[in-house]
């Protein structure tokens, strides 16, 4: 069945650009039918739903986040990325990626990004 | 952005028993409402899609309902394996897809 595995710095410096890859095992990403999304967990303020892409590089943000965020797709690889600019200490989070298709299925294991000095 | 409320946040249970969470959205969502469950450290676990379908591997004492605004998920007879973080996201329209504050379930 379909995995997907975040990868990534756990650790950020304030003002910088978080990037994480999510690679896709058991399956193509090329899949129609499906988009793949990212999402986020704070300790405090819960689940957060960062945006998606489709394989065609098409994609779609939290406009709450919209200003900072960019992802991009291998389809070569069966990768997906996401780009967080400008990171504060409020970014520090578990950041998921997962498959959409009508609900959020499977998911990664997740990745602790901590943004500090 | 559609808000999604639950309600308790969280509960305290005895194997064997019947739990009832519920959800509320801030507009009518259809039957566009997944329910989650995350255990410490791992991700959430997709138990039912669609407000009332069961996800394939998902044991039968789990079930839900709902349509429009407001939603439940109930465990029929709490397992101890069931002791967890439940939340409930809605999928309608168009994104964000916005996600409850979280119920946690744990022993009495």
């Amino acid at each position: 069945q379909v995995q997907l595995q975040e990868s990534g710095p756990g650790l950020v410096k304030p003002s910088q650009t978080l990037s994480l890859t999510c690679t896709v095992s058991g399956g193509s990403i090329t899949n129609d039918g499906y988009y793949w999304s990212w999402i986020r967990q704070h300790p405090v303020k819960g689940l957060e739903w960062i945006g998606y892409i489709f394989y065609s590089g098409s994609t779609d943000y939290n406009p709450s986040l919209k200003s900072r965020v960019s992802m991009s797709v291998d389809t070569s690889k069966n990768q997906f990325s996401l780009h967080l600019s400008s990171v504060t200490a409020a970014d520090t989070a578990v950041y998921y990626c997962a498959r959409e298709g009508g609900r959020t299925d499977p998911w990664g294991q997740g990745t602790l990004v901590t943004v500090s000095s | 952005d559609i808000q999604m409320t639950q309600s308790p946040s969280s509960l305290s249970a005895s194997v064997g028993d019947r739990v009832t969470i519920t959800c509320r959205a801030s507009q009518s969502i259809d039957n566009y409402l997944n329910w989650y469950q995350q255990k410490p450290g791992k991700a959430p676990k997709l138990l039912i899609y669609a407000a009332s379908t069961l996800q394939s591997g998902v044991p039968s004492r789990f079930s839900a309902s709902g349509s429009g605004t407001d939603f439940t998920l109930t465990i029929r007879s709490l397992q101890p394996e069931d002791f967890a973080t439940y939340y409930c996201q809605q999928s309608y329209s168009t994104p964000p897809w916005t996600f409850g504050q979280g119920t946690k379930v744990d022993i009495k």
